[in-house]
């Protein structure tokens, strides 16, 4: 089965700085990954997948992830942190199947990271 | 473009009550995904329907069903409730297995 893990529950940074949200996943096959964000009382709003046609993905506001076979990672990074930028990150792999032969996109995700920006 | 919408947004029911939720995909969109969020985990996979059949379940009781329409809109049935059936309910739609876009959420509170 596949699945992500996020290391950091918690994460805080300062305005300006970098941001750094690591996620690992487990897949027996070439996956799609996702950042989602959440703000707060809100849904979920995709930052950018990952499905296989180029390693470095860049996605909005600024965010973006490698996807690094050799250490199974998919780690979302931002050069530069802003206020706007507080909320809660979360990975997700889905499993490249095609919703009839029951795959599609059937999303697991991790347990989410929030992160803070200090002044 | 509407997006996904859900219905309502906020709802409080007692132990052993039924309740549904309710989702309209976004247009264009013929798959529909329901998750549960408890508070501070992620979302857990609960079903997924295309072409009004139930194509995937995850790990959840019978006491949870759905339904799908010709619209493509669906429900989220939820019967027995339970004090830890109290979660963040997320609907999900997309064109087959691209993209999934989330609803804002039905926040269901049992007591």
């Amino acid at each position: 089965a596949q699945s992500v893990t996020q290391l950091g529950s918690h994460v805080s940074v300062s305005e300006g700085a970098l941001v750094l949200l690591r996620c690992n996943y487990s897949s027996s096959v070439p996956p799609y990954l996702f950042w989602y964000v959440q703000y707060p009382n809100q849904g979920l709003q995709l930052l950018l997948k990952y499905t296989s046609a180029a390693t470095l993905v860049k996605g909005i506001n600024g965010f973006e992830a490698e996807f690094k076979k050799s250490e199974t990672s998919f780690h979302l990074t931002k050069p530069s942190a802003h206020m706007s930028d507080a909320a809660e990150y979360f990975c997700a792999v889905s499993p490249d199947d095609s919703i009839l032969t029951g795959g599609g996109n059937k999303l697991t995700f991790g347990t989410g990271t929030q992160l803070k920006v200090e002044l | 473009d509407a997006g996904v919408t859900q219905s309502p947004t906020h709802l409080i029911k007692t132990r052993g009550q039924q309740v549904t939720l309710r989702c309209s995909p976004k247009s264009g969109h013929d798959t529909v995904s329901w998750y549960q969020q408890a508070l501070g985990q992620g979302p857990q996979f609960i079903f997924q329907y295309y072409e009004e059949e139930e194509r995937q379940r995850g790990n959840f009781p019978d006491r949870f069903s759905g339904h799908q329409f010709p619209n493509y809109s669906s429900e989220l049935n939820v019967n027995a409730l339970l004090l830890g059936d109290s979660a963040l309910y997320l609907c999900a739609s997309s064109f087959q297995r691209g993209l999934a876009f989330f609803g804002q959420g039905t926040r269901l509170t049992v007591v």
